[in-house]
């Protein structure tokens, strides 16, 4: 079946520093990868998608290469600002399955003046 | 104006007892979902429509029924509630069923069973 593994827990950052969530998956058919971005007492949201290898999404200063390779799917920002606080949601949808989105365990990043 | 919206915010339910949570979306999409985020588990996908049909359920409960009255409507009827139950509910849709295509999650329901 499809998993979906990420950093796990907290990350707590300095404001400015870089940022980086691992994400890694297991699929048996070709993905779509997802970010999803939640705050405090909201909805998920979508912050980067792909489905090319290779290819750079970005989006508000994120961004994430999709490694068919490696299976991985990692998030980077050059730098972290006290709004990025959230919990962040790696995702996959796989194309020959059911269109369910498989969610990882969740990674909440926090970031401090 | 929400786009997705869903009712009740908050929900208190006892041991026992049924609740239907309600989801209507105004985005003029096709397919629509649920999903749960409980303190014990990330966001879980539960079931996914396409014009009013059901596409696929991974609950593996009977007591989670979801009903489709409208296209734009996703409710879900949970019976002989348990404190297990107890997670923020989430609805979803898309334009359209495939993979390619976006989804918007609604501002969810918090169900407490106490």
């Amino acid at each position: 079946g499809d998993s979906v593994t990420q950093t796990e827990g907290l990350v707590t950052l300095t404001e400015g520093l870089p940022v980086m969530l691992n994400c890694t998956y297991q699929s048996t058919y070709s993905p779509f990868l997802f970010w999803y971005v939640q705050h405090l007492n909201e909805a998920p949201k979508l912050l980067l998608k792909s489905f090319t290898d290779n290819k750079r999404p970005e989006h508000q200063g994120f961004h994430a290469t999709l490694h068919k390779s490696s299976s991985s799917f990692h998030l980077q920002k050059s730098s972290a600002q006290l709004s990025d606080s959230a919990l962040y949601y790696c995702a996959l949808r796989a194309t020959g399955g059911n269109n369910k989105l498989t969610f990882g365990q969740g990674t909440v990043l926090s970031v401090i003046p | 104006d929400p786009k997705i919206i869903q009712k009740p915010k908050y929900l208190v339910a006892v041991t026992g007892s049924e609740k239907i949570l309600i989801c209507e979306q105004y985005l003029g999409h096709n397919a629509m979902y649920w999903y749960r985020q409980s303190a014990k588990k990330p966001l879980e996908f539960m079931f996914s429509y396409s014009y009013q049909k059901l596409m696929d359920n991974q609950t593996a409960s009977s007591r989670f029924q979801p009903q489709s009255s409208k296209k734009n409507h996703l409710d879900l009827q949970i019976t002989a509630l348990k404190p297990d139950d107890s997670a923020t509910y989430f609805c979803a849709s898309s334009q359209d069923w495939g993979v390619s295509y976006e989804q918007y999650f609604g501002p969810g329901t918090r169900l407490t069973v106490l």
